[in-house]
């Protein structure tokens, strides 16, 4: 069945480094890919995401880019701050464009200040 | 602003009880899901409906059933109980046309 990967399942960076998450899918179909950040307590909430005819977004510190032809996207957070700590998910449509999402298994970051 | 709202945030029941999660939406969203999360195994679908009073199963459905009578409301319904199910639960929504999911605060359900 379909499947979402991501990697590291934990990073820790210091405080103004950057921070790269990585996120494989195998549906070739896939053509929505949202990125949510989770902090302790809270909700999940949308931080940025990418659609299948855009290769890059950036939105102040936060950018993702995708490779269709690898299946991958990842999600860079450049100067990290302390608030940035969270758990972070990647995800995917799956072929069957009913708006469902497959998530990957969540990337636990501590920026450390 | 799009709200999502669960009826518990804390939930602690005993094994076999029947158990009633309820999610309400206020953007009259036509998708509501129900997730699952656990530590590593980030966020597993149990049950989506794309409209009133259809459903359909999601990777884990075992063991759980829903009902959406309303648009805006999606319950989740644990018929009985077991130690495996203590988890939390997140409700979420979106439009067909934009995917985004809007998520609920979660229920921590503890089953004794």
């Amino acid at each position: 069945g379909e499947n979402v990967e991501q990697h590291p399942s934990t990073l820790s960076v210091q405080e103004g480094d950057s921070a790269v998450i990585k996120c494989t899918y195998s549906d070739s179909a896939s053509n929505y890919f949202p990125w949510y950040k989770q902090e302790l307590g809270k909700r999940p909430q949308l931080i940025i995401d990418i659609r299948s005819n855009v290769g890059e977004k950036k939105d102040q510190r936060i950018a993702v880019t995708l490779n269709k032809t690898a299946k991958h996207f990842s999600l860079h957070i450049t100067e990290t701050q302390p608030e940035d700590s969270a758990v972070y998910f990647c995800a995917a449509t799956i072929s069957s464009n009913t708006g469902k999402l497959i998530f990957g298994q969540g990337t636990t970051l501590q920026v450390k200040p | 602003d799009v709200k999502v709202t669960q009826s518990s945030r804390y939930l602690v029941k005993r094994t076999g009880e029947k158990v009633f999660l309820e999610c309400v939406q206020d953007m009259d969203h036509e998708n509501m899901f129900w997730y699952r999360q656990d530590p590593g195994l980030g966020l597993r679908l149990i049950y989506f409906s794309y409209d009133v009073k259809m459903k359909e199963k999601g990777d884990i459905p075992e063991g759980y059933s829903v009902s959406r009578e309303k648009k805006e409301r999606f319950s989740l319904i644990l018929e009985s109980a077991s130690t495996n199910q203590t988890s939390m639960y997140l409700c979420a929504s979106s439009s067909p046309r934009y995917n985004e999911q809007f998520f609920g605060p979660g229920t921590r359900l503890t089953v004794l």
